[in-house]
Parts: C-alpha cells; structure tokens; sequence
C-alpha cells in the first residue's frame, strides 16, 4: 500500500517560477526524504528530513514538515528547464522494518523554457 | 555519475528463458535493495539484504530470485516471467543504519518480457 501521496500529480511552470509540490503520508515516521527521477533514470536523493526537524534547506530546495498533518513539502526555487523530473517524496515507517522506504505516487514536473 | 552500476541496461526476454540482472557497488554500504518500477508508478520495494542476508522479501514471486553473494554484489535471477514483469528494476544501496538514510539508486534494468 502507498505510504506517500503527492499533489499535484503533474505540474508545468515557466522558468524562473517557483515549483510547490505535496506529499501526505500515513504512519509515524522517523524521516521523510524527496528524491528525483529523470525519465527513464535511476533516482536521485534530493533531502532528507528527521521528524524532530520542521524545515530544511539545500541549494534552491526548501522542505517543510508537519508531523501533526502528516505532510511534507518540497519547494524548488527559481527554477530551471533542467529540473523537469519526476520528484518523489519517501518515508519509512518508525513502527517497522528499518530498511522498507516506501515511495508516494509522484508528481511530474515540467519546466518550460 | 551513479556509484552504483548495473547491468545490463536494457534485457528483453522469453517467458522461458533464465537471465540474470546484476548490481554493485564500492561505497562500503552494507545495505542494498531491489525495487522494481511500472512507466508512471513510484518504486515498489522487492528486496532487501543486510549484511548480505536476505532481510526483507515483499511477497515477491518465486520466478524472482535474489541473491548476494557479497557485501558489494547484488544480483536478481529471472526465470520464467510473465509479461506483466516487464518494468524497469532499480538496484540501491544504503549504509547500515538504525533507521533508513539515504539510498543510492544505480541507473536500472530495463526488462522486457515477450
């Protein structure tokens, strides 16, 4: 079952422009992470968060958590055609297995020139 | 550049033909995964190992059969499967840790099933 969902599924901006992106998620977690996937590539870590941290920040990419809500988001600033990637969000779950990461359905993003 | 390497890329095969997908990699990480991912899905965990013991298996088919050899290889035996197990598989790899960090993701095997 799907521990993550982000929102929106998919999401085209303008370079230059800001790119919001969601996740909810189900269970206590002891960290929430955002990834990125080029198509048809393998998947990069993009951030990680502890869920005693509220906000997070790496180059252009700004993380927020809300243990209480059980989302996350992922802000990328100033954006460029070169981050058209689908981003996943991924938890893991502090009641199980320390190793089973489940990732949410994703949101694609387009970055048009 | 990914550090961790699999091969092949792409593999296209019979339901009855036996071909192996293979993962390494020298990062020292003790941890390493195989997920396997449909066009447009999120990754699905298949298997862990740790320590090169099988740690996790989600229920995965028996025409799926991992293995590991040692602590820097990871390969996935595939016999027998269906055309639904067409799919990109993705091999990561993690170090040991008490809860998950970090997982480094090679470039995937594009499998295709006839």
């Amino acid at each position: 079952s799907q521990q993550g969902e982000e929102d929106p599924q998919a999401l085209s901006i303008q370079e230059g422009e800001n790119a919001t992106m969601n996740c909810s998620y189900k269970t206590s977690i002891n960290n929430l992470q955002w990834y990125r996937q080029n198509s048809g590539r393998g998947l990069v870590h993009l951030i990680l968060i502890r869920s005693n941290e509220r906000e997070k920040h790496s180059g252009r990419l700004r993380v927020t958590l809300d243990t209480s809500k059980k989302s996350s988001s992922l802000l990328i600033t100033a954006s460029r055609a070169a981050d058209t990637a689908s981003y996943f969000c991924a938890t893991d779950d502090s009641g199980g297995s320390n190793y089973k990461l489940t990732f949410g359905k994703g949101t694609l993003l387009t970055v048009n020139p | 550049d990914t550090e961790v390497t699999q091969t092949p890329k792409h593999l296209v095969m019979g339901m009855t033909n036996k071909k192996s997908l293979k993962c390494e990699q020298h990062m020292g990480h003790r941890a390493m995964y195989w997920y396997k991912q449909k066009a447009k899905k999120p990754p699905e965990l298949m298997f862990v190992y740790s320590y090169e013991k099988l740690s996790i298996n989600e229920s995965v088919p028996s025409r799926f059969s991992p293995e590991c050899p040692n602590s820097s290889l990871l390969n996935l035996h595939l016999h027998a499967l269906q055309p639904e197990d067409s799919a990109l598989y993705l091999c990561a790899s993690s170090q040991h840790r008490q809860n998950t960090g970090e997982l480094f993701f090679g470039e995937g095997s594009r499998l295709t099933v006839l």
